[in-house]
């Protein structure tokens, strides 16, 4: 079945230890977003791809960075995890025609927990 | 910018029974999209139901239907003949339409729904 995976579904990390986030998607969609969700609270966008342009949300921490290396592959790094950044990270993927075709409805992954010791 | 308010924390409902949890939003645009998502305990976010802001027809998928009231920017999701499986944290959403970038969604604050027997 296609889908999104994410992994690993459980991370550990030290505070300041750099640790990164992978996500893959079967869908053959040209969009990746990455999402943040701390406990009992709404997921809220980090930055996404469209194909290989990079976009950011404006408040999202210089901390965080991605990358995109293929249509499949999109990666979440936290080059400095703090104790504020242990969440759920959610990645998630829509399709975006051409000639004006609207945003599809996004699909998400599963989610890796991220603990910061 | 665009808001999405959901104003019960939690809800119960009675297996067999019918529950509604209510979303209101707030925007200037005049197309955009609503969507319901169902996040189980420990399990993906998958899309309920999405409604197109155009279509004066409300969604319904199986089970689940949507009342959409546009002029009063409410968008309540009605389950019937609940199950336990229904038991989530469930999302409300907001898309922009008729965009030709990648748009955000933008999430209400959830609702968690318990199945009782």
């Amino acid at each position: 079945d296609a889908m999104v995976i994410q992994n690993p579904r459980y991370q550990v990390t030290q505070f300041g230890k750099p640790v990164t986030l992978s996500c893959s998607q079967t869908l053959n969609h040209n969009v990746m977003y990455w999402y943040q969700q701390k406990s009992s609270q709404a997921p809220k966008l980090l930055f996404h791809y469209y194909d290989k342009d990079f976009n950011n949300e404006a408040d999202t921490p210089d901390n965080f960075q991605s990358r995109r290396p293929n249509t499949s592959f999109c990666f979440l790094d936290i080059r400095s995890p703090g104790l504020g950044d242990a969440a759920m990270y959610l990645c998630a993927t829509s399709r975006l025609g051409t000639s004006g075709v609207k945003a599809d409805t996004q699909y998400f992954g599963p989610g890796t927990r991220l603990t910061v010791l | 910018a665009q808001t999405v308010t959901q104003s019960q924390p939690e809800m119960s409902v009675q297996e067999a029974e019918t529950v509604t949890l209510s979303c209101t939003y707030d925007t200037s645009e005049s197309d955009y999209y609503l969507f319901w998502y169902k996040q189980p305990p420990s399990r993906q976010m998958i899309l309920v139901i999405r409604q197109e802001a155009y279509k004066q027809q409300n969604a319904t998928e199986n089970r689940f239907s949507v009342n959409f009231q546009k002029a009063a920017k409410s968008f309540s999701l009605k389950i019937s003949d609940s199950q336990l499986g229904d038991a989530a944290m469930y999302f409300c959403a907001y898309r922009r339409g008729n965009t030709g970038t990648a748009s955000k969604l933008t999430f209400g604050t959830g609702t968690r729904l318990q199945v009782t027997l």
